[in-house]
């Protein structure tokens, strides 16, 4: 099964800062990633596909990068309701499915 | 809209069975693939299970292999997650997902575009 890890586990930052969360596949999956939000109490949502195509209807501000074993989810501007726990799926190796372990985003 | 409504959630004694639905509506259901995904309380997200969209295949997490059985209704609109033997380890909050997936002449990459809210399946005695 292909390992998913991310960091941080969890990282502060304030409204309107740039942020950037890190995943790294256990070996190659091409462009076969994507990011999800959650927050807390609801199911996780969809914002980027393919590693860096954003899902319709998600902000601009979201934008991911990466091919292979790094990928990145870069928020350009931190707004109050992106506070949330995001995952990153690979989608390369089916099946399993398989996620990283998830990075918190905390207001500072 | 895409909505999906899980129920059948609750609380189970190790060893014992529960049957999860997944109502879907706003897409055409027959045409998808679907999924189920765990998280446990406090804990990240697992995939459990994929079944194409005509019910001709099925894929399980080894975790649930041989306890766990997916299942469609298309004619109801309905997915279906049959768990027996049940574990404490079990214990989770369960998501039905619609597949999202790009297939070449070998291989298809699955993602989740639309999830419900879960219904809540504890293990304990």
């Amino acid at each position: 099964d292909i390992q998913m890890t991310q960091s941080p586990s969890s990282v502060s930052a304030s409204v309107g800062d740039r942020v950037t969360i890190t995943c790294r596949a256990s070996q190659g999956i091409s462009s076969w990633l994507a990011w999800y939000q959650q927050k807390p109490g609801k199911a996780p949502k969809l914002l980027i596909y393919a590693a860096s195509s954003l899902q319709s209807g998600v902000p601009s501000r979201f934008s991911g990068s990466g091919s292979g074993t790094d990928f990145t989810l870069t928020i350009s501007s931190l707004q109050p309701e992106d506070f949330a726990t995001y995952y990153c799926q690979q989608a390369n190796s089916f099946p399993p499915i398989t996620f990283g372990q998830g990075t918190r985003l905390e207001i500072k | 809209q895409v909505q999906l409504v899980e129920s059948g959630g609750g609380v189970v004694q190790p060893g014992g069975s529960l049957r999860l639905s997944c109502a879907a509506s706003g897409f055409t259901f027959s045409s998808y693939g679907m999924h189920w995904v765990r998280q446990a309380p406090g804990k990240g997200l697992e995939w459990v299970a994929f079944i194409r969209y005509d019910g001709s295949n099925k894929y399980y997490a080894d975790s649930v292999k041989g306890r766990f059985t997916i299942s469609r209704d298309n004619s109801k609109n309905t997915l279906y997650l049959q768990m027996n033997s049940l574990r404490a380890e079990d214990t989770a909050v369960y998501y039905c997902a619609k597949d999202s997936s790009y297939c070449s002449s070998t291989s298809c990459y699955h993602y989740f575009d639309y999830w419900g809210q879960g219904t809540l399946v504890t293990v304990s005695s």
